[in-house]
């Protein structure tokens, strides 16, 4: 059975970076695109990006360039989110989700990542 | 970027009942392929979303009945008969038609 599983909790100061894993299982994972996902405390869901495991190809959503950095590690099924210049407005919970076509059809359970001094 | 109107923000219904949801799109959905790419999610409390319709209308593996989406170009529906207790949550569209990918606001289903 697919499964994402994403890396736990992060407590992290201002200014500084953070990367997030999803790890894939169920499924080939050079195969379907990896989405990432924000939502920020009480709010909805924003589109980050996504990656193509299989060649490395990226999409980001404009608000999040220079942000988020997708990258993908073929050989552990496992892909990253990095990000970065953190702020307060970074505070959310971030998820990955695997998408078959252009629907997300398993979703990770989520990272809280929380930006504070 | 492609802003969907989701309504109503809050949907009080009884269980047995029914509800529907609304989400319209600033412009037409329809792909140069010919596809609309409207889906369906709900996020039940303390959860990650889950994948209700697909392409406006097919309901995903396990996903009962009582679900149906239906809808095309810009205006969309979710419908939910015979509510109960496990379909509590938020509701949100979502559109893959155009880049960004963007969600409707969300519609909380909840107990009257």
């Amino acid at each position: 059975q697919v499964q994402l599983q994403q890396s736990g909790t992060e407590l992290v100061k201002p200014a500084s970076s953070v990367k997030i894993s999803c790890k894939a299982s169920g499924y080939t994972f050079t195969s379907n695109y990896m989405h990432w996902i924000r939502q920020q405390p009480g709010n909805g869901l924003e589109w980050i990006g996504w990656i193509y495991p299989g060649n490395g190809n990226t999409k980001y959503n404009q608000k999040f360039d220079g942000k988020a950095t997708l990258t993908a590690d073929k050989s552990s099924s496992t892909a990253y989110m990095q990000l970065s210049s953190l702020t307060s407005e970074d505070s959310a919970v971030y998820f990955c989700a695997r998408s078959v076509s252009y629907y997300f059809d398993y979703w990770g359970q989520g990272v809280m990542v929380t930006v504070s001094s | 970027d492609v802003v969907m109107t989701q309504t109503p923000v809050s949907l009080p219904v009884s269980l047995g009942g029914q509800a529907s949801i609304s989400c319209r799109s600033s412009q037409s959905l329809v792909h140069s392929n010919g596809n609309t790419y409207l889906h369906w999610y709900l996020q039940k409390p303390g959860q990650s979303p889950q994948l209700l319709i697909y392409r406006v209308s097919n309901r995903f593996s396990g996903v009962p009945d009582r679900f149906s989406g239906s809808g095309s170009g810009t205006d969309f529906t979710l419908k939910i008969s015979r509510v109960e207790p496990e379909d509590l949550g938020d509701y949100y569209c979502l559109q893959s038609t155009h880049f960004p990918l963007t969600f409707g606001s969300g519609t909380k289903l909840e107990i009257k």
